[in-house]
């Protein structure tokens, strides 16, 4: 079955604290790979849209990578306003865009 | 400024009724698409239309009916509300409907079926 898995579904961290949140994916086909933040109230804001093996893309303190089977959003000494939840998608396969979303992980960053 | 806009932001109403849900981008893109988030955040796609034309739909139950007036605008009228209904629905929009397109989304309009 085609699936997104995020992980872990919460994490705290301390403010200057590097860390690491997870996207694996099941789909045949991946044609991308697309990160979201999305803040208490507001609608998902694009990040990052990776489409193969290998890719890296970096914004502020924010990094994303793709493997075959996963991908990862490496946070770089966060601050508060970094909390959010992230959300991971996928598109593959045929031709229309449907987008697969995870179940986001929460990130709470403590002064 | 705003990319793409979502009206009412909230709407309570009770079971049995029906209520509509508008959006509208000012971005040029072809596609639009609905989106509903349940209580646990996960976020899955409804329907799709490109230039007017409805190219994804979901297994939405027929209550549910979007209408596009132009490439511009995507509303989504709700017959027979039901408290399963409650949830945040969520607007977006990307320059064609290519599997590669990022999609950029609306604030959301939080449905309350009491």
């Amino acid at each position: 079955e085609d699936q997104v898995t995020q992980s872990p579904e919460a994490l705290r961290l301390q403010e200057g604290e590097s860390s690491s949140l997870n996207c694996s994916y099941t789909v045949s086909g991946l044609r991308g790979l697309f990160w979201y933040r999305q803040d208490p109230g507001k609608g998902p804001e694009f990040l990052f849209t990776l489409y193969s093996a290998g890719e890296e893309k970096e914004k502020e303190r924010l990094k994303a990578t793709l493997t075959k089977k996963e991908s990862f959003l490496h946070i770089t000494a966060p601050k508060p306003e970094d909390s959010a939840t992230y959300l991971c998608a996928v598109s593959y396969g045929g031709a229309t865009n449907k987008l697969i979303f995870g179940t986001g992980t929460l990130l709470a960053v403590q002064p | 400024d705003t990319a793409v806009s979502q009206t009412p932001k909230y709407l309570v109403t009770q079971m049995g009724n029906d209520k509509s849900i508008k959006c509208e981008q000012n971005l040029g893109h072809d596609t639009m698409y609905w989106y509903k988030q349940d209580s646990k955040k996960f976020l899955k796609i409804m329907f799709s239309y490109n230039n007017k034309e409805l190219i994804i739909n979901e297994t939405v139950p027929n209550r549910f009916s979007p209408k596009s007036p132009d490439k511009a605008h995507l509303n989504l009228h709700i017959n027979s509300l039901e408290l399963g209904d409650s949830a945040v629905y969520f607007c977006a929009s990307s320059q064609e409907s290519r599997v590669t397109d990022t999609q950029y989304f609306g604030p959301g309009t939080r449905l309350t079926v009491l």
